[in-house]
């Protein structure tokens, strides 16, 4: 089965740093995806950011980025020039054979 | 942003009792998929379906039961509802149940049983 850690339940940034968030996991797949979700208070599950574990290439969105460590299986998170916006739960998640699995999450807090 | 609509928004019940939650979706996705959130464990599969009358058991089905009838609607049934079952139900869809393809989330049902 596959497992998902997130080690950090809570972070907190300033305005304008940067900060990374740590995410390991273990899988019996040979072929999976990784994720990061965004959780707002209002609930909404946003996609952030996604990586094809084939791809040895980090993925990048703006501001968000990924450290893909395939080996190692860890999969962190690293906002740059954060946003009082940036202030949410970050989910990162596993997907392989159709399940997505979750880690429990860290909370990210941003002060100005 | 993809059409889903969960229902009810909030519900109380009493232990005991049935619940049947409901996930209507406009975008003809194929999969769908019933999640719980709950402190500390973040979003826990529960059931999918990969197709109509075609469902599969996630990692906690113990307790609810699914059923599609329709490619839009997913409904997620807890037959004698248990405080254990207090939670935030979320529903999910996607098109192939690839990682190329995004899981869009509804905006969830909080139920609480008593």
């Amino acid at each position: 089965a596959q497992t998902v850690t997130q080690s950090q339940p809570e972070m907190s940034v300033q305005e304008a740093e940067t900060v990374t968030l740590s995410c390991t996991y273990d899988t019996s797949e040979s072929d999976y995806y990784l994720f990061w979700y965004k959780q707002p208070p209002s609930r909404q599950m946003i996609l952030v950011i996604r990586q094809e574990a084939y791809k040895q290439q980090n993925a990048t969105e703006n501001r968000f980025s990924v450290n893909f460590q395939k080996a190692a299986k860890s999969f962190s998170l690293k906002i740059s020039d954060s946003q009082l916006g940036d202030a949410a739960m970050y989910f990162c998640a596993h997907l392989g054979g159709n399940k997505l699995v979750f880690g429990a999450g860290t909370i990210l807090r941003v002060k100005s | 942003d993809a059409g889903i609509t969960q229902s009810p928004r909030h519900k109380v019940t009493e232990t005991g009792t049935p619940v049947t939650l409901r996930c209507h979706q406009t975008e003809n996705h194929r999969y769908m998929y019933w999640y719980r959130q709950d402190p500390g464990h973040g979003l826990r599969l529960i059931h999918y379906s990969y197709g109509v009358k075609d469902t599969d058991k996630g990692e906690v089905s113990d307790g609810y039961s699914v059923s599609r009838s329709k490619t839009e609607d997913f409904l997620l049934t807890l037959e004698s509802a248990t405080s254990s079952q207090t939670s935030v139900y979320f529903c999910a869809i996607s098109e192939s149940g690839q990682g190329l393809d995004e899981q869009f989330f509804g905006p969830g049902t909080r139920l609480t049983v008593l």
